[in-house]
């Protein structure tokens, strides 16, 4: 089973920043959490990962909670080529990469 | 710099019949996993390569796939004989190695269709 729990789907306009969360309450110390995205008909595409300090990269950001038992992606201005499934992965090494179901992004226009 | 090479892209095939999917991973990747995606459904894990070594093929239905990667670099997954239930998504992946921090790249995948 997956050990994060994600919204099933959320809706955001374009051009506004689309916060989608994403529980890990069992994480241990050294798991990593990992966000990827799928594009219909096409293979996930990694976005960013990060261990305990909010990370920022050309994608999206990353803020972890200082426990560590939740996270949230922000993808600042959303376009409509952000409308895709979003994958939280908590894990060790990339062998312990579980995916659940993921948050299904719609952006509006 | 390419990424993850899969072909092809989408197969139909007729229920019995065999089926492989071929794998070239990104140049210098260790690691080399095959993942199978059920619609609606996330990437689940068939098997996992580290060089040529199957390292982790507890996921993989060894009555009818099999997978290899000779000199540990391309990689083909096979299924003989196909049953309608493998209608899926066979996604190809690597990545530099396997401890924590690494990032796992995925191909496009192939589309299986069995009729």
């Amino acid at each position: 089973d997956a050990k994060t729990t994600q919204p099933t789907s959320m809706d955001c306009a374009e051009g506004r920043a689309a916060n989608l969360p994403c529980n890990h309450s069992t994480i241990s110390g050294n798991e990593y959490v990992y966000w990827y995205r799928q594009i219909h008909s096409q293979g996930p595409q990694y976005i960013i990962h990060g261990l305990k300090n909010n990370e920022t990269n050309e994608m999206a950001s990353l803020i972890i909670t200082e426990d560590r038992k939740s996270s949230t992606l922000i993808l600042p201005h959303a376009t409509l080529r952000d409308t895709a499934v979003y994958y939280c992965i908590v894990g060790l090494g990339t062998y312990k990469y579980i995916f659940g179901t993921g948050t299904r992004l719609k952006v509006l226009a | 710099e390419a990424g993850v090479v899969q072909s092809p892209r989408y197969k139909i095939i007729e229920k019995k019949q065999p089926v492989a999917f071929w794998c070239n991973p990104i140049s210098g990747h260790n690691t080399l996993y095959w993942y199978r995606q059920n619609l609606g459904q996330g990437p689940e894990l068939l098997i996992r390569y580290e060089n040529e070594e199957a390292v982790d093929d507890s996921q993989l239905p060894k009555d009818r796939f099999s997978a290899e990667r000779l000199k540990g670099v391309d990689s083909t997954l096979k299924i003989q004989p196909a049953e309608l239930g493998d209608s899926a998504v066979y996604l190809c992946a690597s990545s530099p190695g396997s401890s924590s921090g690494n990032t796992i790249y995925f191909g496009e995948g192939s589309w299986l269709t069995v009729v």
